[in-house]
C-alpha cells in the first residue's frame, strides 16, 4: 500500500548510455514532481505536473525528459547520461502545489 | 527567487533536550513546509503552515509570517529524531518549492 513508489531504488550505469526511472503514486493526487538531490543533500525541483501536463520545468539539461503516461504515473528519462547527473532523484506528489508532499524512497543513480 | 537560510547547520543534543530548528524566508509566502530526511534516505513531510502554530506529538511548528521566519521545536528528544530537517518555501508564483540546506540533527543517548 505504499504510496509513492519509485523504481529502481539504485541505478549504477556507464556514461553515455540512456536510463529511466519510474514513479507511481496512489493517492489520487493531481501534481507530481522529481527532485534532485546532490551530494550536499541539497534539494532542487526539476519539473512538476499537473493532471499530466508540465507546469514547472526548472533549469535542467534536455537530455532529461519527464513523461505522464497519466495523472497516477511520472516517468523520468535521461539520455545521454554524465558523471554529474550522479544523484538521488525523488520523485513526490501533492494534492495541488499548496498541499503538503508525498515523497517516494528515492533512486540513487550512480554515473561511472 | 525566495531564498531559504536555515540554521543551525549541524545540531547536536543529548536525549531529552529541547530542539529547535530555524527557518528564515526572504520574500512572503502562503504556507511553509518543514520536511524530515532519515539515514535511510526517505523523506517525510511534517508539517505545511502559513500562520501560527502546529503540533504532532513531541514536534511544534510555529510560523511568523511578519517576521518571514518559522521554527520547529522539539520536546524530550531522543535519538530516533537523529534526521536532516529541511524547511521549504514556495517561489513568488506559488510554485517551485525552494528549499533549506538542511539541518543535521543529531540527539545522544
Amino acid at each position: 500500500d505504499t504510496a509513492v513508489s519509485q523504481t529502481p531504488k539504485y541505478l549504477v550505469t556507464q556514461m553515455g548510455n540512456d536510463k529511466s526511472i519510474k514513479c507511481e503514486q496512489n493517492l489520487g493526487h493531481d501534481t507530481m514532481y522529481w527532485y534532485k538531490q546532490d551530494s550536499k543533500k541539497f534539494l532542487k525541483i526539476m519539473f512538476s505536473y499537473n493532471n499530466k501536463e508540465l507546469i514547472i520545468n526548472e533549469t535542467v539539461p534536455n537530455r532529461f525528459s519527464p513523461k505522464s503516461p497519466d495523472k497516477a504515473h511520472l516517468n523520468l528519462h535521461i539520455n545521454s547520461l554524465e558523471l554529474g547527473d550522479s544523484a538521488v532523484y525523488f520523485c513526490a506528489s501533492s494534492q495541488d502545489l499548496n498541499s503538503p508532499l508525498h515523497f517516494g524512497n528515492g533512486t540513487r543513480l550512480t554515473v561511472t | 527567487k525566495n531564498e531559504v537560510e536555515q540554521s543551525p547547520q549541524n545540531l547536536t543534543a543529548q536525549e531529552g533536550e529541547f530542539i529547535t530548528i530555524n527557518c528564515s524566508y526572504s520574500v512572503g509566502i502562503s504556507a511553509l513546509h518543514w520536511l524530515q530526511q532519515h539515514p535511510g534516505g526517505g523523506i517525510v513531510s511534517l508539517f505545511m503552515l502559513s500562520s501560527g502554530k502546529k503540533k504532532h506529538g513531541r514536534l511544534i511548528a510555529t510560523i511568523n509570517i511578519q517576521e518571514k521566519h518559522s521554527s520547529l521545536h522539539i520536546t524530550a528528544s531522543h535519538p530516533r529524531d537523529s534526521a536532516v530537517y529541511i524547511c521549504a518555501v514556495p517561489g513568488a508564483s506559488g510554485s517551485r518549492l525552494t528549499f533549506g540546506e538542511g539541518t543535521q540533527l543529531t540527539v545522544n543517548p
